[in-house]
């Protein structure tokens, strides 16, 4: 089983939808979550950290299941310029790199 | 504050070419890192380091070497390119001591080995 999974998508939604990335991760002893954007062609860039309570920035709500072992980025009022490339991005204990998953491709359609 | 740099952006070597892509940060970051990224591969580590004069393996170190003798620098060396080696390469740091911080990546490497 890969350390984190993410579904590869595309997501094809139209402006203003509502939509969902799910991602979960295999080391209950993960400490540490976030969510990356890479656009085509560029480097990944953080989009937010992912906290135990669950967090909103502006259309974006993240959330993390510790007992299921999953995290989610909820994506509110689509715009054209969300189409990117979601990494879900998990740290764990002591000194170890961050692990990356493939990303999830979401393709915003006017 | 120019972040990560990353030289060249493009590259195209001959098989059994080797070429040291460089990578710089101005930000004092003690975490380094180089990944490759290949479509339907998702980022791969290949080397990372956590400070000038340490460095450590990731997941495909095979073909690849590093050195971290200032804080500032991480150049990536291939030794003999095989076509293997096409790839993105980014270089990444780490705001603070540690990995669970926000990763800075720099706008990549793409090489092409023919």
């Amino acid at each position: 089983r890969k350390e984190v999974e993410q579904d590869p998508g595309p997501f094809n939604v139209p402006e203003g939808a509502t939509v969902a990335f799910n991602c979960t991760y295999s080391n209950s002893a993960s400490q540490s979550f976030f969510w990356y954007r890479q656009d085509c062609r560029k480097e990944p860039k953080l989009l937010m950290s992912v906290y135990s309570s669950g967090n909103e920035d502006g259309r974006f709500t993240a959330q993390l299941n510790r007992a299921s072992q999953y995290i989610s980025l909820l994506i509110r009022d689509s715009k054209l310029s969300d189409s990117a490339t979601y990494l879900c991005v998990v740290g764990n204990s002591g000194n170890t790199p961050l692990v990356f998953g493939k990303g999830t491709r979401l393709s915003v359609i006017a | 504050n120019a972040g990560v740099t990353q030289t060249p952006k493009f590259q195209v070597l001959k098989t059994g070419q080797s070429m040291t892509l460089q990578c710089a940060q101005d930000m004092n970051h003690e975490y380094m890192s180089w990944y490759r990224q290949d479509p339907g591969m998702g980022l791969r580590l290949i080397h990372y380091s956590v400070g000038a004069g340490i460095t450590d393996q990731g997941e495909v170190p095979n073909g690849y070497n590093v050195s971290r003798s200032t804080t500032e620098d991480f150049p990536l060396r291939l030794l003999s390119a095989a076509p293997s080696q096409t790839s993105v390469y980014f270089c990444a740091s780490s705001r603070k001591t540690g990995w669970n911080y926000e990763q800075y990546f720099g706008p990549g490497t793409r090489l092409t080995v023919t």
